[in-house]
């Protein structure tokens, strides 16, 4: 069964750095479109950042653009998030997703939670 | 870009049914939508995906109770025999403009 497994969150203070780790299992990992999506406290779903299946193509919302990298290495079946110069405002949950068929979100991770703070 | 609009919240007793409305903004209102449950503490769950005609795929083990439908550019989410269970968050979702994008979610209280 489709499985992903977010790891990699923490607190860390306001100018850090911090990288998020999603391993994906259960599926061809390579064959897929993978995303980064957040939630604030509090607040909504937040779309983050998309890589393609092959890594070739990135995008990324403007509240993370300059800021954060979202990679891929398809050997070890494990998607990235670089997150750099980190403000309060990025504490979240932060999800992986798969994007399967019609640009929507058909597998999540459980999450793991991002603290910004001094 | 679409932009999704969704009511904060809903209730609706227990056994009962109740229908969730995501809206899709004036000249998007053919675009198909994906509704996600978010429970507490949990990751979200796909639901399903709804185009334009109504017609909607269901994700992996998702019970007959939920259902999709659409009107226009509303894209409706029904929930019969409503289950303590299915008390969580809603979210519709979209993609647009090189960027996907989410309603703000309705909080579903079961009475």
């Amino acid at each position: 069964q489709v499985q992903l497994v977010d790891s990699g969150g923490g607190v860390v203070q306001p100018g850090r750095s911090l990288r998020l780790s999603c391993a994906a299992s259960g599926f061809t990992f390579s064959n897929y479109g993978m995303h980064w999506v957040r939630q604030a406290p509090g607040k909504g779903l937040e779309w983050v950042a998309v890589i393609w299946y092959d890594g070739s193509d990135k995008y990324y919302a403007d509240s993370v653009k300059g800021r954060f990298t979202i990679s891929r290495d398809n050997s070890k079946n494990t998607l990235y998030l670089q997150m750099n110069t980190l403000r309060a405002e990025d504490t979240a949950v932060y999800y992986c997703a798969r994007e399967g068929a019609d640009y929507v979100f058909d597998f999540w991770g459980q999450g793991t939670l991002v603290t910004v703070s001094s | 870009q679409p932009v999704l609009t969704q009511s904060p919240s809903a209730s609706a007793s227990l056994g009962a049914s109740v229908n969730l409305t995501c809206t899709l903004s004036s000249g998007h209102s053919r675009y198909l939508i994906a509704w996600h449950q978010h429970q507490p503490e949990k990751g979200p769950r796909y639901l399903m995906k709804l185009k334009s005609d109504g017609s909607h795929d269901k994700g992996d083990g998702i019970p007959d109770r939920f259902s999709g439908s659409s009107s226009g550019a509303e894209r409706y989410l029904t929930i019969s025999s409503l289950q303590s269970e299915d008390e969580a968050d809603y979210y519709c979702q979209t993609w647009g403009a090189g960027s996907w994008v989410f309603g703000g979610g309705t909080k579903l209280t079961v009475l």
